[in-house]
């Protein structure tokens, strides 16, 4: 089975603090993402990783940034956390750039800025 | 259509009872609809992958169908039960593995 975790299920970060959220996945797929969720806006895509070192900007990037240094791993950097980046943040996976692949979702991280 | 949309946002049924709900999409260079379910605490899970116009797909009690000339997908639980309550989330892709989401349809199954 295709696992995705994530590093934390629940994280409270302070405004201004710098914030990394860690993916691993361990099917040694290419593509990974990283949505949000809000209520009422469904998932929405941060940023997304078809290789290493390599990374494309999803619908709502601004405020974000990522990191891809081995294949398993994606992290997403919260350079300077603010309230509206309170949400969950789902890391998700894929075997192939093929629009029919499925992906593999992470737990979720439910962060909050306060 | 620009985006993918999702109705009816929320629904509540009764156990036994069957319900459908929609997912509307640009018909435009379509590739592929997914179907994803999410259960609270739980990871979204695929249900369903589908490209064809006229595809009809099927898991258990689950099936959806797809019109890719019109822009629309139906998922329906045939005698819905309470294991069933969940988030329904559409998605449609284009050729390079991107999900574009709608809002999604929760459901919830009252014993």
């Amino acid at each position: 089975d295709v696992k995705v975790t994530q590093s934390s299920r629940y994280l409270v970060k302070r405004t201004g603090e710098k914030v990394f959220l860690e993916c691993v996945q361990d099917m040694d797929h290419e593509n990974m993402f990283w949505y949000r969720q809000d209520p009422g806006l469904g998932l929405r895509l941060i940023y997304f990783s078809y290789d290493v070192k390599m990374k494309e900007k999803g619908d709502i990037p601004e405020g974000y940034s990522v990191s891809r240094e081995k294949k398993e791993r994606f992290s997403l950097i919260l350079e300077s956390a603010s309230t509206n980046q309170t949400s969950m943040y789902l890391c998700a996976s894929s075997l192939e750039g093929q629009g029919t692949d499925e992906q593999y979702f992470g737990p979720g991280t439910r962060l909050t800025v306060t | 259509i620009l985006n993918v949309e999702q109705s009816p946002q929320s629904l509540h049924v009764q156990e036994g009872d069957s319900t459908n709900f929609t997912c509307s999409f640009p018909s435009s260079n379509f590739y592929a609809l997914h179907w994803y379910r999410w259960e609270t605490a739980k990871s979204p899970e695929a249900l369903f992958v589908m490209t064809l116009n006229g595809d009809e797909k099927k898991k258990g009690r689950i099936s959806a169908t797809l019109n890719t000339k019109e822009g629309y997908s139906y998922l329906y639980i045939k005698g819905s039960q309470p294991e069933d309550s969940a988030t329904y989330l559409c998605a449609r892709s284009g050729n390079t593995g991107k999900l574009i989401f709608g809002q999604g349809t929760t459901l919830q199954v009252k014993p």
